[in-house]
């Protein structure tokens, strides 16, 4: 495993359409976050699990952004009804956390899925 | 709230040149990090450094060092004899370290021409 995974890296679709990406996060790391990144900005922060519980969603994450991370590995992302406003670079992100929580491996980011909505 | 400040948006130097990038971080947590990330073209963020609030060490790291001092809320990050392969959007984040869920700054473009 060499690092956290992205599919797809490029996406173009239509307004209106639902788009679904994934992530796999290197496999020992029991937490993975969710970020959006727009042109000439920092990421945001949008969402994380700690295996597959979802702990946190950012008010940015509004009701047509769904994530899963079903058995604690890999997650998805999915945006329905797109709107232009949605594109965006989606940078997803593992670390390990160990037991008690205090200690927290730093984030190793994947590439990201750069989203364009026309 | 928290804020990061990268008020640099892109900087160019010759290669060899020393270069420094800051960062302003503004919260009310008393005890906090702070990260650097290297994103080149490619993309992905690469982790650089992470700094607790109350280790005020400055930190060397090959051609790499960080300045540290809370009571300017400044994290600035030094490249000595700077190389093309430093080019790159070097993004500041802090944030809370129980979980990396970080508050980005804007980032600095660093273009190092030959």
């Amino acid at each position: 495993d060499t690092g956290v995974s992205q599919d797809p890296r490029h996406k173009i679709t239509k307004r209106g359409q639902n788009v679904t990406f994934r992530c796999d996060p290197i496999s020992e790391h029991n937490r993975l976050y969710w970020y959006r990144q727009t042109l000439g900005q920092g990421p945001e922060f949008l969402t994380y699990f700690q295996n597959e519980a979802q702990l946190e969603k950012s008010r940015l994450l509004s009701d047509r952004f769904s994530a899963e991370r079903p058995k604690g590995s890999f997650s998805t992302l999915e945006i329905q009804r797109t709107e232009q406003g949605d594109s965006a670079m989606y940078l997803c992100a593992s670390s390990l956390a160990y037991q008690l929580g205090v200690l927290n491996t730093e984030a190793f980011f994947g590439q990201g899925t750069r989203l364009t909505v026309v | 709230a928290q804020k990061v400040t990268q008020a640099q948006t892109e900087i160019s130097v010759v290669e060899k040149e020393d270069v420094t990038l800051d960062c302003v971080y503004e919260t009310r947590d008393t005890t906090y990090y702070l990260f650097w990330y290297k994103q080149p073209p490619s993309g992905e963020l690469v982790f650089l450094i992470r700094r607790p609030s109350f280790d005020e060490q400055n930190e060397i790291s090959g051609r790499y060092s960080w300045n540290f001092q809370k009571s300017t809320s400044s994290f600035n990050f030094t490249i000595t004899a700077s190389q093309v392969v430093d080019s790159a959007v070097y993004f500041c984040a802090g944030g809370i370290d129980n979980f990396n869920k970080f508050y980005f700054g804007s980032g600095t473009k660093l273009n190092v021409k030959p």
